[in-house]
Parts: structure tokens; sequence; C-alpha cells
């Protein structure tokens, strides 16, 4: 059945090292999302990409890089810049822009 | 300014209670999409209900029930007959344009208890 998947789940990571989060969708939407929520907080938009090859940056990208190759995959690096990576990270896709939003089950990432 | 505000931060009621969740948002935009999602324990964020600015009819599905005001710029979400299961954090969202495209911006929550 079509969804969104995120992997893993639960995922440590020692400071200075790069970490990259998975998120893959079957829904044939075109735009994808990525979103952080630390404790007790809303969502913020780090990266979104409306098409393939294509992505822009939200309200806190510093620290973070994405790719956008394939339709279905929009993979988020966490990177040794991130000052303060330690959150509960949420992808999103839609059709389009203003469309519904569907989230896949989220990442936690823990940095030790 | 494009903003979502949920001003009740925890509310907590008995089973069987009704309950509403307040949203107020602000946008200069005539044409915007209002959402409400449900964040269960699980952390996955559930679509509950989206609206468009031109529709402002209430809507009513099943024990869960949305006011929209467009003089009050309110989009109020109401559950009747609260179960325990109903427990979780609930987001409203304001679709706007951002950079030539649109996203949406989330309220911060409202995360609702329901004691049995």
């Amino acid at each position: 059945d079509g969804g969104i998947t995120q992997s893993p789940k639960y995922l440590f990571r020692k400071e200075g090292q790069n970490v990259t989060l998975s998120c893959e969708q079957n829904l044939n939407h075109d735009a994808m999302y990525w979103y952080r929520q630390d404790p007790g907080q809303g969502l913020r938009l780090i990266y979104y990409s409306q098409i393939v090859n294509d992505f822009q940056k939200g309200d806190i990208a510093e620290g973070y890089s994405v790719s956008r190759e394939k339709k279905e995959s929009f993979p988020l690096t966490v990177t040794s810049a991130q000052k303060n990576p330690t959150a509960f990270y949420l992808c999103a896709s839609s059709i389009g822009h203003s469309d519904t939003q569907y989230f896949g089950p989220g990442t936690r990432l823990t940095v030790l | 300014a494009q903003k979502v505000t949920q001003a009740q931060t925890e509310i907590s009621v008995v089973e069987k209670e009704d309950v509403t969740l307040d949203c107020v948002y602000e946008t200069r935009d005539t044409t915007y999409y209002l959402f409400w999602y449900k964040q269960p324990p699980s952390g996955e964020l559930v679509f509950l209900i989206r609206r468009n600015s031109f529709d402002e009819q209430n809507e009513i599905s099943g024990r869960y029930s949305w006011n929209f005001q467009k003089s009050t710029s309110s989009f109020n979400f109401t559950i009747t007959a609260s179960q325990v299961v109903d427990s979780a954090v609930y987001f409203c969202a304001l679709s706007a344009w951002y950079s030539s495209a649109s996203k949406i911006i989330f309220g911060s929550g409202t995360r609702l208890s329901i004691r049995p």
C-alpha cells in the first residue's frame, strides 16, 4: 500500500559525524519536505523540493543538505555544521504545493 | 506576516467531555488553506482536514467538527464525547506563499490529554 517511509526510526550520532536520514514515498507525489521538531514545539521547515533535481531552503537549512535525484526519494544529511542536531525529523510529501502534506513516521536523531 | 497561533498549550479533560481546540491565523493572501493534523505518541502526523478560504461551511466528521470563521480568522476544532484515544498533540496549519512557492506554516500545537 502507498505511503511514506523513513529510516531508521532511531539514530545515534557522535559529534562531528555526518548522518543521512532516508525518506521514500510511493504516492507519486511531486513535492517533498523535511521538518524538524524539538520537544514541545511545532514543526520547522528545513528543505523542500517541488520537482526532481530541484530543492529550496526552508527556515532552518543551515547545517543540513538534501538531494532529489529521484521522484520517490528525498534524503536529508545532517552535517557536523549543525550545532544542535538532536531532534525528531519528519518527512512529508504532497501532490503539489498548497496540497495536503502526508507525513512519514519520523526519525529520532540523538547526538552523543 | 503569515502566522498560526494555538494559544492553548495543554488541555486535560475527563473522557466523554466535549473539548474545543482554538486556532487563530494571520495571512494577507486571499486564497489560502487551513489544516488540522493529529500527532499521537508514536510521532507520525495524521491529516484530519483541509479547508480552503472560500468555504466557510462548518464540517462534521463523526465526533470531530470544525468551525471556520473568516471574520475572526479562526479555525477551531471540537471533539465531542472525547475518548482516551483522542489524546495527542494537535496542530493547526496554514498554507502560505513563500519565495514563489507555497508552504505550510504550523502552529505550536495543543497537547490534549483525555483522562479515563
